[in-house]
Parts: structure tokens; sequence; C-alpha cells
């Protein structure tokens, strides 16, 4: 069963810093990788994915994902309060396609 | 756009007790999730469904049971609630065989 780990546990950033999370999983076979955001009192909203070693960047946010290390990272330039949030780091391609894997989350404060 | 909705947003509930959760989703996605999400731990998964009438364990089904007789619903049933059991259920759906999911904004359960 693929596993997924997030580190740190939680990060506290001022606002205008860079933030940067991290996830490690244990199958390289693994299609997909994606970042959730969860505000308190929701459900957990899609951010960004990628599915292929490298980066991708969409505004802010960019990731980076070394399969041969099996580590991914979510960076967010110029964070802001607003980004204040649990992320959650998910793995899909397993068995059953289209399933993800949840990591436990880092829960991130952006101190204005 | 569309929307899932999960029903209801609390539920409290006694030792022993049967309890039922909904979710409703108009995106007509194939495929239906039911996540449990504890505090300092990953979503884990309890049941999914790929079809209408269709359902797949998960890795927490047991004490769990789970429906989905229409393609836009899915309900679980929580067999014999346990005491001071606290936890958020998420539903979520995604189309067919790919990871894109969209979640509902959960249902937080307390038994007393």
């Amino acid at each position: 069963q693929e596993k997924v780990q997030q580190s740190p546990e939680s990060l506290i950033v001022p606002e205008g810093a860079m933030s940067s999370l991290n996830c490690t999983f244990s199958n390289s076979a693994s299609q997909s990788i994606w970042w959730y955001q969860q505000h308190p009192g929701k459900g957990p909203e899609a951010l960004i994915s990628i599915f292929s070693n490298g980066n991708k960047k969409e505004g802010r946010l960019t990731v980076y994902l070394n399969r041969a290390s099996l580590h991914v990272s979510l960076h967010i330039r110029d964070s802001q309060p607003s980004d204040s949030a649990v992320y959650l780091c998910a793995v899909g391609g397993g068995s059953a396609l289209g399933r993800l894997h949840f990591g436990a989350g880092t829960q991130l404060i952006v101190i204005p | 756009g569309g929307i899932i909705t999960q029903t209801p947003k609390f539920l409290i509930g006694q030792e022993g007790q049967k309890l039922t959760l909904k979710c409703q989703q108009n995106f007509n996605h194939d495929t239906m999730y039911w996540y449990r999400q504890d505090s300092g731990k990953g979503l884990r998964l309890i049941y999914y469904s790929i079809t209408e009438n269709d359902l797949q364990k998960g890795d927490l089904s047991e004490g769990y049971d789970a429906s989905r007789e229409k393609k836009s619903s899915f309900s679980l049933t929580v067999t014999s609630a346990q005491k001071n059991e606290m936890a958020v259920f998420l539903c979520a759906s995604s189309p067919s065989g790919n990871s894109d999911y969209t979640f509902g904004s959960g249902t937080r359960l307390l038994v007393i």
C-alpha cells in the first residue's frame, strides 16, 4: 500500500515569504501527485497536480517532482495570510485507477 | 459548475447507534468515495464506488456499510458508533479512472 508522508507538520512564515512543503511517497510507479488546500470546516480543494518528473508552475505555486528520490515539494511564493490552511499531498495510480492516498497534511500559518 | 453536498453537516450520536451519512453530486461523475479524516492523520479510504450499485472496500471498511443506488448519490452507514469517536467524514467524486477529485464540505461526527 502506498505510504505518503508530509513534512513539516506545521509551518509559520511571515507575509511575503516563500513557503516550502515536502512530501515523500513509497511507489515510484505512482502516476499522479496532487496538492490539496483545506481551510477549517471545509473540504479539500485541488490546487495543482503533476504527472511527470520535473517542475510545474501555476501562478504563485511551483511543484517539483523527483521520482528517483520519491519526493515532491510545493513552494508558495509571496505567501499571503489567506494561504493559511492545511495542505494535503495525495498520490495516485495504484491498483485502483484514480484512487488517491493522502498524507497527514502540513498546517501553514502566514503571519501578517 | 457542479456541486457535491453532504448531509448532515454535524451529527451527534450515541454509543451503539446506527448512523447514516449522505452525499449527492451533480457532476455526473462515475466514481464516488468516502474518506475518514482524523486529527493528525491522513485521509483514510472507507468505501468507493465506480458506478451505480458498485461497492469497493477501502482500507477502513470494518464497521461501515455503503450504498450507491443512484449514480448521483452515495451513502455511508456507521453500523455501531463507538463512544468518544470524533472524526470528519469526507465524500468525493471524480470522472471514471481519473484522480481529479471534488470533495464535499464533510460531516462532523461526535459520539457521546
